[in-house]
């Protein structure tokens, strides 16, 4: 693995079921992201994580949840998902912790709720 | 409230020379980024201005005023693979980056 990467690449989910978008990341960073792009929005913050164990909510949390259990990993998971989660999903990492830091992106989850 | 203000789209021609403006309003500022998306893919690093002044990197620049809350992308010497869009974000007070829409910039031959 060369940076960071997120699972699936697309999905159709049906309205109500459960979902789970992978993101691992090798860089070793200590930060992560997760944001939604929207057309004619900017990214949106959904939940972060600064270092393993521990997590803070966005600007957008409702709906979702996230964990970090290691460094490597920082899953989200949207419960019971609805059609206005359709979006574009984007992992990302920094290596420090303050919003100064480059962050670097995955290649996203397209992720379509009916 | 926090905003940032970037033009929709633009259109260029192969060669010449564009300009992206951005305006920001933040709870206090902490620098300013600019990234770079390809349709479909993942955006990536372009530019961090903290002070104010020109910094540039090869064909691209990137200015900052802060007493006007103003930055722009200059892109020189354009060619196709520049067509993308390009996203300004601010650095507020709580170290939050806050991200306008993107401006998406089509390069014609």
């Amino acid at each position: 693995i060369a940076g960071i990467t997120q699972a699936p690449t697309s999905q159709i989910l049906a309205a109500g079921r459960r979902m789970t978008l992978r993101c691992t990341q090798d860089m070793r960073h200590n930060a992560m992201y997760w944001y939604r792009q929207d057309l004619g929005l900017g990214l949106r913050l959904i939940h972060y994580s600064n270092t393993a164990g521990t997590t803070g909510k966005g600007e957008v949390p409702d709906g979702y949840s996230v964990s970090r259990a290691n460094t490597d990993d920082f899953p989200l998971t949207l419960a019971s998902a609805v059609p206005s989660q359709t979006s574009v999903y984007f992992c990302a990492s920094s290596d420090g912790l303050s919003g100064t830091d480059t962050q670097y992106f995955g290649p996203g989850t397209r992720l379509t709720v009916l | 409230g926090q905003n940032i203000d970037q033009p929709t789209e633009m259109t260029a021609t192969e060669g010449a020379i564009v300009q992206i403006n951005c305006t920001y309003q933040t709870s206090g500022f902490n620098g300013l980024f600019w990234y770079q998306q390809h349709a479909g893919e993942a955006p990536t690093f372009l530019s961090y201005n903290v002070l104010d002044g020109l910094e540039e990197k090869g064909r691209f620049s990137s200015f900052l005023s802060r007493s006007k809350g103003y930055s722009y992308l200059l892109l020189k010497e354009l060619q196709m693979k520049d067509s993308a869009s390009y996203l300004c974000a601010g650095v507020d007070s709580n170290y939050q980056l806050i991200w306008g829409a993107g401006t998406k910039l089509i390069i014609k031959p």
